[in-house]
């Protein structure tokens, strides 16, 4: 199976607090991205990780790629509402197509 | 800025009437998605087109149909709108081989 599973799939969390938010899978994917949904947008792409063991930081996010390419992490340090929204991780769906695959989800909610 | 532009925003249609959504973009990508979402769900993939190669999902409904007349413009149409096909609508588009997608702010349909 190609499942990404989040965790936890709902957080609600007062603002100054920090975070963690995790995407597994049972097999391994190439390379794997994060993107935030905020309430009636579409998703917006926050990040692409391709290298195992990789970190990331974009100001107070920070992504990492497991070591084994199965799992990622995104973790928010001082969240603020403008924070909240649906947090999502998506691999490629690999072959010939250029589809992805979406985790479950993460929905966040910080309050001020 | 270019962008993935989709009108309109929010839709209202009846139970059993036609329905178009569009999509357009100023990115030059040439592949071009659409997706369901329903209440903070993952996005779910309807179809996508390769240029003017139409992949069809195998488990999207024969109501849903999509035409992509250029590389700029793609429409979904549903030909006879049920209770359960409210949901939000997104677009999104890539530039192959990238997997990164670059997402409309997503049409809101209500079916009344």
């Amino acid at each position: 199976t190609q499942l990404l599973e989040q965790s936890p799939q709902f957080l609600s969390i007062q603002e100054g607090e920090n975070l963690t938010v995790y995407c597994n899978s049972s097999s391994v994917f190439s390379s794997l991205q994060w993107y935030r949904q905020e309430p009636g947008e579409g998703p917006v792409l926050l990040v692409t990780v391709v290298t195992g063991g990789e970190v990331k930081k974009l100001k107070r996010l920070t992504f990492q790629f497991g070591d084994a390419r199965k799992d990622s992490s995104l973790h928010i340090t001082a969240a603020q509402p403008g924070d909240t929204g649906l947090y999502l991780c998506a691999r490629a769906s690999g072959g010939a197509t250029n589809k992805l695959i979406f985790g479950t989800g993460t929905l966040l909610a910080v309050q001020p | 800025d270019a962008m993935v532009i989709q009108n309109p925003r929010y839709q209202v249609t009846q139970f059993g009437k036609p329905v178009t959504l569009s999509c357009s973009q100023t990115l030059n990508h040439n592949v071009m998605y659409w997706y369901q979402q329903k209440s903070s769900q993952a996005p779910k993939l309807l179809f996508h087109y390769y240029d003017k190669d139409f992949n069809n999902e195998a488990d999207t409904p024969d109501n849903f149909q999509s035409r992509r007349p250029n590389t700029s413009f793609c429409f979904l149409d549903i030909r006879s709108p049920g209770l359960g096909d409210a949901a939000m609508y997104l677009c999104a588009t890539s530039s192959f081989p990238s997997y990164e997608q670059y997402f409309g702010p997503g049409t809101r349909l209500t079916v009344t």
